[in-house]
């Protein structure tokens, strides 16, 4: 089966730095999605792992371990625009063409 | 201005009644994707398509039904026979496959 496991919440200071996590159980493995979506709105792409390691752009940066299932996004520098909910997600099915989402990690950034 | 637009923001119906929502690329995308969202819940997928003429069932496909007649559109109807069809829509669009998915901005929809 699949599975994808994300913190419900999270707070953190403006300037700051803060990671989310996200664990992941999937039968076969074709890497894995960050997005990020503002309230109301539709997710926008960050990232796309499929090699182990730590992928860098700008603020942001995505991590992943396949051995352990597990991926974490750091986001640095963190300013108010940052508060939004991230989501992961992993292609699953036949031909990888269909992604399965975790909850999303409702992230606020205070003052 | 290549992008994926769905119509309307928002949409209110009456308990019994069918209704449509709208879905339309221009990115020249083959795979278009429908998901609904519920408050502290991640995106479920409710149908997608490959090409044209073509459509699978994803995980929660009971009481909606779509089609796909041609590669920019791919309409989502929500019909009576769906229990609880209160919910945030979204559409996506990607080449299939890995590649990333785009998403519109999504319809919320109430029934009254």
């Amino acid at each position: 089966g699949q599975n994808i496991d994300q913190p419900t919440e999270m707070t953190a200071t403006e300037g700051a730095i803060v990671q989310i996590n996200c664990t992941y159980q999937t039968s076969g493995f074709n890497g894995l999605f960050w997005y990020q979506q503002h309230a109301g709105e539709a997710p926008t792409f960050l990232s796309y792992n499929v090699l182990d390691g730590l992928e860098e752009k700008g603020r942001f940066s995505s991590f992943l371990s396949r051995s352990k299932g597990y991926s974490y996004l750091l986001l640095k520098e963190l300013q108010m625009k940052d508060s939004a909910s991230y989501l992961c997600a992993a292609p699953f099915g036949s031909g990888y063409n269909k992604l399965i989402f975790g909850a999303g990690t409702r992230l606020a950034v205070h003052p | 201005d290549g992008g994926i637009t769905q119509s309307p923001k928002y949409l209110f119906r009456k308990e019994g009644q069918n209704v449509t929502l709208s879905c339309e690329q221009n990115l020249n995308h083959d795979a278009m994707y429908w998901y609904r969202q519920d408050p502290g819940q991640g995106l479920r997928l409710i149908y997608y398509s490959q090409i044209v003429n073509d459509f699978q069932k994803g995980d929660i496909a009971e009481g909606y039904s779509v089609s796909r007649e041609k590669k920019e559109s791919f309409p989502l109807t929500v019909t009576s026979a769906q229990k609880n069809p209160t919910a945030f829509y979204l559409c996506a669009c990607g080449s299939g496959s890995t590649d990333t998915q785009y998403f519109g901005p999504g319809t919320r929809l109430t029934v009254l």
